[in-house]
This record gives C-alpha cells, structure tokens and sequence, in this order.
C-alpha cells in the first residue's frame, strides 16, 4: 500500500547546527512529495513540495530532493534556528479519482541556543 | 486573509456520549478534509469533501462518526457514541480545488474520551 516512514524522534540541535530529516515513502505511480511543518500552538502548514523525481523543493533555507531510485524525500538544513523548533511530516500526495495527502508519523525537532 | 477555524479546541467526554466540532474553512475554498491524528501518528484523512459533496469517506467510521457540509462552506464532524480509541486531535484543513495538496489546516479540536 501507499505509506510514508520518517525518522523517529525528537532530534535535539544546538542551533547553527547541520539538519537532516530523514523520509521514505512507498507508493504506486508516480506521487508528489511534500513537507509539512507544525509550530507549537499551530496549525499545521506547508513548507516545501516536489511534484516529480530529482526535483528539489526549497523555503525558509530548507531542501528536500525527490529521489524515485531510493524513494526518499529527506529534509536538509545548514543552520537550523532556535524557531525552526517544530514538528515536521512528510507526506505522498496521491492522484487518481481524489486527490489525497498521506502522512508520515512526524519528526519533533528541538533546537537549543 | 482568516485561516481556518474550528471549535472547540478542548473537549473531554465519557465513552458512549455524543461530540460534534465545527470547522470554517478558507473563504473561497472549495475542498474541505477532516483528519484524526492520533497521539505520535500522522493525521489519516477521515472525510473529503468538494463543496458540499462527499469524494472520500472510505476511512471514516460511518457506524459511529458522520459529517456534514452545508451549503458548501461550514463542516460539523460528530461522533456519536464515543469509544476510548477515539482520544486523539481532530483536524479541518480547506484547499482550493486547483491546489488539493496545499491544504490550510486549522489549529484542531483535542478530544479525550475518558
């Protein structure tokens, strides 16, 4: 079936610090990727997408690479901030009939001064 | 530009009792999905709906959950009865039909089912 695995967590950082959130996902056909973020006390918003493989979604400083021949979609940044602190998911968008979103089980991020 | 609401954003009832939550979407927004999102899971779409149709109800639990949206804006999601394993947060996101992936998720109702 159609899933997405992240990264267990909470991943600690001191801040200026090197991220990497790893996804992977299982899917039929060709799905679009994406990044969801959840500050504390928010709703959760979109950070970043990529719609087809070896493109690269980009915001804020984060990247991620849609990669088909790994079935990855890792999130990167070089220097996190102390408001980067959130929860991060990821997420297949499935196509077909109805679009849906199909998430991952999220990643907390703490970024400590 | 108002994001999406909902209400309430706490509520705790006994197992067997009845809860409904509201949900006003993005103006202009046609498509609207409630999730459930279980403590340390993903949220898992429970319905969708484009206007005030219904495309996806494939994981909602119709012996116990319904939902409505009339006149294509405002949404209710009840549960009647509640069970212990409905404990989670309940979340409303809208999208425009053109863009159903970028969903704008409102900031969700906890419900504790004790």
């Amino acid at each position: 079936g159609n899933s997405v695995t992240q990264m267990e967590g909470p991943v600690t950082l001191s801040e200026e610090a090197f991220l990497t959130i790893n996804c992977t996902y299982t899917a039929t056909g060709y799905p679009s990727l994406f990044w969801y973020v959840q500050y504390p006390g928010e709703g959760l918003q979109l950070l970043l997408k990529a719609t087809k493989a070896d493109d690269k979604g980009s915001n804020k400083g984060f990247e991620a690479t849609y990669r088909k021949e790994t079935t990855s979609f890792h999130l990167e940044k070089g220097s996190v901030q102390v408001s980067d602190s959130a929860v991060y998911f990821c997420a297949l968008g499935l196509s077909g009939g109805y679009n849906k979103l199909i998430f991952g089980a999220g990643t907390r991020l703490a970024v400590h001064p | 530009e108002a994001g999406v609401a909902q209400s309430p954003r706490y509520k705790i009832i006994e197992k067997r009792q009845s809860v409904a939550f509201w949900c006003n979407p993005i103006s202009g927004h046609a498509t609207l999905y409630w999730y459930q999102q279980i403590l340390g899971q993903g949220p898992k779409l429970l319905i969708q709906f484009q206007n005030n149709g219904v495309v996806d109800d494939s994981q909602l639990p119709k012996d116990r959950f319904s939902a409505e949206r009339l006149k294509g804006v405002d949404s209710t999601l009840k549960i009647q009865p509640a069970k212990l394993e409905d404990s989670a947060v309940y979340l409303c996101a809208s999208s425009l039909w053109t863009s159903p992936y970028e969903q704008y998720f409102g900031p969700g109702t906890r419900l504790t089912v004790t």
